[in-house]
């Protein structure tokens, strides 16, 4: 296993337009999270799954993104109607019941 | 709510030297999880260490090494012999059992001196 995968690592859009990530996670691991890092600061909770359950989402995820893990595996997260606030990294990470999560490289959006 | 603070947004050390990153964090859970990420220029995030608040005893990897001090709610982490390689923004992070999702700190930027 290669560890946590992302695509793509890097993503210029149009303001409006709607974009989406996928995130690989390892595969043994059933949780899997969203993180957003803009630049200078730490990572901010999105949200998470537990295999293909939702089980929590951050006030920061307006109705404007949506993420999902059909089959509990790989995950998406999508953006619709972008805007220049969207500019940030978006890093996923996965975990197993009692492990330390580990984390993708990340895909970078910029939105202009 | 918990939150994570490093103090620190800056600091150099010189190649060899040892050097101590600040973290302090505030919970009212009695147990959790703190640890501390490496996130090198333009690379992932790596898993430094981890500790367990339950332990008493603090946690050691190779030259990383941490000091936890559950009372006083501060979570150090000292880095021996450094190197070139470690340089990076070094991350504070929480975490309540259950795998629930972490809490990061702004960020320590680290830099390393030849």
């Amino acid at each position: 296993d290669t560890g946590v995968s992302q695509d793509p690592r890097h993503k210029i859009t149009k303001r409006g337009q709607n974009v989406t990530f996928r995130c690989d996670p390892i595969s043994e691991h059933n949780r899997l999270y969203w993180y957003r890092q803009t630049l200078g600061q730490g990572p901010e909770f999105l949200t998470y799954f537990q295999n293909e359950a939702q089980l929590e989402k951050s006030r920061l995820l307006s109705d404007r993104f949506s993420a999902e893990r059909p089959k509990g595996s790989f995950s998406t997260l999508e953006i619709q109607r972008t805007e220049q606030g969207d500019s940030a990294m978006y890093l996923c990470a996965s975990s197993g019941d009692r492990d330390s999560a580990f984390f993708g490289q990340g895909t970078r959006l910029t939105v202009v | 709510a918990q939150t994570v603070t490093q103090s620190q947004p800056e600091m150099s050390v010189q190649e060899a030297e040892t050097v101590t990153l600040s973290c302090t964090y505030d919970t009212s859970e009695s147990n959790y999880y703190l640890f501390w990420y490496k996130q090198p220029p333009s690379r992932q995030m790596i898993l430094v260490i981890r500790q367990e608040a339950y332990k008493q005893q603090n946690a050691t990897e190779n030259r990383f090494s941490v000091n936890f001090q559950k009372a006083a709610k501060s979570f150090s982490l000292k880095i021996s012999d450094s190197q070139l390689g470690d340089t990076a923004m070094y991350f504070c992070a929480f975490t309540p059992p259950g795998n629930t999702p972490l809490v990061f700190g702004k960020g320590t930027r680290l830099s390393v001196i030849a």
